[in-house]
């Protein structure tokens, strides 16, 4: 059955320091991916998407991932966090139906 | 700039109330799907629609009801509420000639049962 890991409940960052939040998925062939951010109180945003090609994938507010097919693995990195990006961040894959398989989320604070 | 709506952003009832969650979306997206969300914890698909007059159950049981009479709306109704409700519920929506299931949601209802 299709998966979605977060090892990482919760991480605390320094601002200006880089981050690494983790996501392993679990499918038979390549999945669609996703990272999703939710700020308390507010729906999901969709902050970068992977369906094929570079492997290496652009997202907003300077959030990137990096597909890793040996490793079953999508995790998303920012070189430099912003106090702002504390908030929940949703890592999800879709394997077709379109029916998106959500992962228990890693919360991030950041530390002045 | 959301193009999808959920009303009300917050509801604080009474035990036993009927209450209706509405969500509604401009984009022309065939799937709709309700998500339950506790606080700080994952999300719960409740209920989906793939077309109008297409309902189905989510992974998560749920006491709620959906209907989709329009393609655009897809409301949420418990009959009897109860404080177990109590959650934050999310309303998004996927169009499936994408064939990624890119979601789209909404800001969510938070209600409050007493």
């Amino acid at each position: 059955a299709q998966s979605v890991t977060q090892p990482d409940i919760h991480i605390t960052v320094s601002e200006g320091a880089s981050l690494e939040l983790r996501c392993n998925y679990s499918y038979g062939a390549t999945p669609y991916l996703f990272w999703y951010v939710q700020s308390p109180g507010q729906g999901l945003q969709l902050l970068l998407k992977y369906f094929s090609g570079d492997t290496l994938v652009q997202g907003i507010k300077g959030f990137e991932a990096e597909f890793k097919r040996s490793q079953s693995s999508f995790n998303l990195r920012k070189p430099s966090v912003h106090w702002s990006d504390a908030a929940e961040y949703f890592c999800a894959s879709s394997g077709g139906y379109n029916k998106l398989i959500f992962g228990a989320g890693t919360r991030l604070a950041v530390h002045p | 700039e959301a193009d999808i709506y959920q009303t009300p952003r917050y509801l604080v009832i009474g035990t036993g109330k009927k209450i209706t969650l509405e969500c509604s979306q401009t984009m022309g997206h065939d799937k709709m799907y309700w998500y339950q969300q506790d606080p700080g914890m994952e999300l719960h698909l409740i209920h989906y629609s793939y077309g109008v007059n297409s309902t189905e159950k989510g992974d998560l049981s749920s006491e709620s009801t959906v209907s989709r009479i329009r393609t655009e709306h897809f409301p949420l109704t418990l009959e009897s509420a109860r404080p177990s409700h109590t959650s934050q519920y999310l309303c998004a929506s996927s169009d499936s000639r994408g064939g990624t299931g890119e979601l789209f949601f909404g800001e969510g209802s938070r209600l409050t049962v007493l």
